[in-house]
Parts: C-alpha cells; structure tokens; sequence
C-alpha cells in the first residue's frame, strides 16, 4: 500500500486566497483526521471523519476553515480566505475501524503550508 | 477528556547513551498509549503502543516503554541511542471506548550526537 498520500507537499499563496489541501487515505480506512503542527501550538487535531462523516470538528478553528469527505478514498481541507496564521503544517491521517482494534493511525507525510 | 504532558521539550544525549523520555498522562477512564516518532519534514510514525496486558511494551528501534497506572505515566526508553533517533517524539493517549480522538502531547525533540 502507498500509505497516505497528501497533496501538494508545499504550498505558498497570499493572504485572502483559497487553499485547498488533498488527502487520500489508506484503502479500506475507515476513520480519517485532519491535524495542525506548530511551533506554538504542537500537533491539533481539527476533525476527523468516520466512513466519511465528520465526527468531530471542535478543533477547525473559525469559519474559514471546512472540511469535506465526499467519498471513502478522498478528502479535502479548504482554507477561504488564508491568512499568515495559517502557515503550519497540516498532516492527514487514517485508522482502521475501532471497537476493540489497534487504532493505529498512520499518518501523511503532510503539507507546508505558508500564506504570506 | 485527556490531557497528555511531555515535561522535556528537548533532551541531549550522546550516541550509545541511554535515554529516557518521559511522558505523563490525564484521564478519568480507561487509556490506550502510544508513542510516535517524527523524523524532519516527515508525517508520524508509530513507535510502540500499550493497550492491555504486560506494562513494558517493546517497539520498534530498540524502543520500550512501561505503562504505570499510579503514575499515569507512559515513559519512553532506549538503552543505547544512535545518531538516526535524533527526532521529533509524541506521546498520545485515547480512552478505551468507541471514539477514536487522539490527543498528543506536545513532543521531545531528542538530539543525539557524537
């Protein structure tokens, strides 16, 4: 299995401009999570999803940041309008069913996000 | 909730030293632990994990870690550390039930030289 793939791997844009980050999880996963890495905050998850239904986004941190998973192998971060606190890296993770497993989550190599 | 602390944000150690990396945890209920490692400009990689039985868990890269339940403490340990384990190192717990939320500490970096 590739593992989790993320796209772009670097993306620089302006203030005020739409992002949107890409997440394909490992197949047959069937949770996915959404995290933000800082220097000043650490590792923050934002959602996650489980069989494609968002379970919990108390961590997005306004209404400029959305989330969506239209289908088990797909699922996109958007950030409108991006500002420069936004800069971080944003990692996508998966995990096979819960209920008594591992709950390993394997995670993207991530996306280094920069808003200038 | 869970509250995970890493109380050393950075520990330097000579190559073939021991290490340990310590790692205290919150909780009203059941948890499951887990180390994580990040090496620069990679995503996270599970080290090792504790879910039930024996309280010293063996990971990969000669890591272990022992599960103290009085402590509430997960400690990571490496008998004789290489230069490859300088990185980013996370602890994270989740409790026992249906969710799967993680919540990570704020991770060690372990810088190991000559």
């Amino acid at each position: 299995d590739a593992g989790v793939i993320q796209s772009p791997r670097h993306e620089v844009t302006e203030m005020g401009q739409e992002v949107t980050l890409r997440c394909k999880p490992i197949s047959g996963h069937d949770y996915l999570f959404w995290y933000r890495q800082t220097m000043m905050r650490g590792l923050e998850l934002l959602i996650y999803f489980n069989n494609n239904v968002p379970i919990d986004d108390s961590g997005m941190p306004e209404d400029r940041f959305s989330a969506k998973m239209p289908n088990a192998s797909f699922s996109t971060l958007k950030i409108q309008p991006s500002e420069p606190r936004d800069s971080a890296v944003y990692f996508c993770a998966s995990s096979p069913i819960s209920g008594g497993a591992t709950n390993e989550q394997f995670f993207g190599p991530g996306t280094r996000l920069t808003v200038l | 909730a869970q509250s995970v602390t890493q109380l050393d944000s950075q520990v330097p150690v000579f190559e073939e030293a021991p290490v340990e990396l310590r790692c205290n945890y919150s909780s009203s209920v059941s948890v499951y632990l887990f180390w994580y490692v990040q090496y620069p400009n990679q995503g996270l990689q599970l080290l090792l994990k504790y879910l039930s039985g024996s309280t010293l868990v063996k990971g990969i890269n000669g890591f272990e870690a022992e599960f103290n339940k009085s402590q509430t403490s997960f400690h990571l340990r490496k008998p004789s550390v290489h230069i490859s384990d300088t990185a980013e190192y996370f602890c994270a717990v989740r409790d026992t039930g249906t969710a799967s939320k993680l919540t990570f500490g704020t991770g060690t970096r372990l810088q190991v030289t000559l």
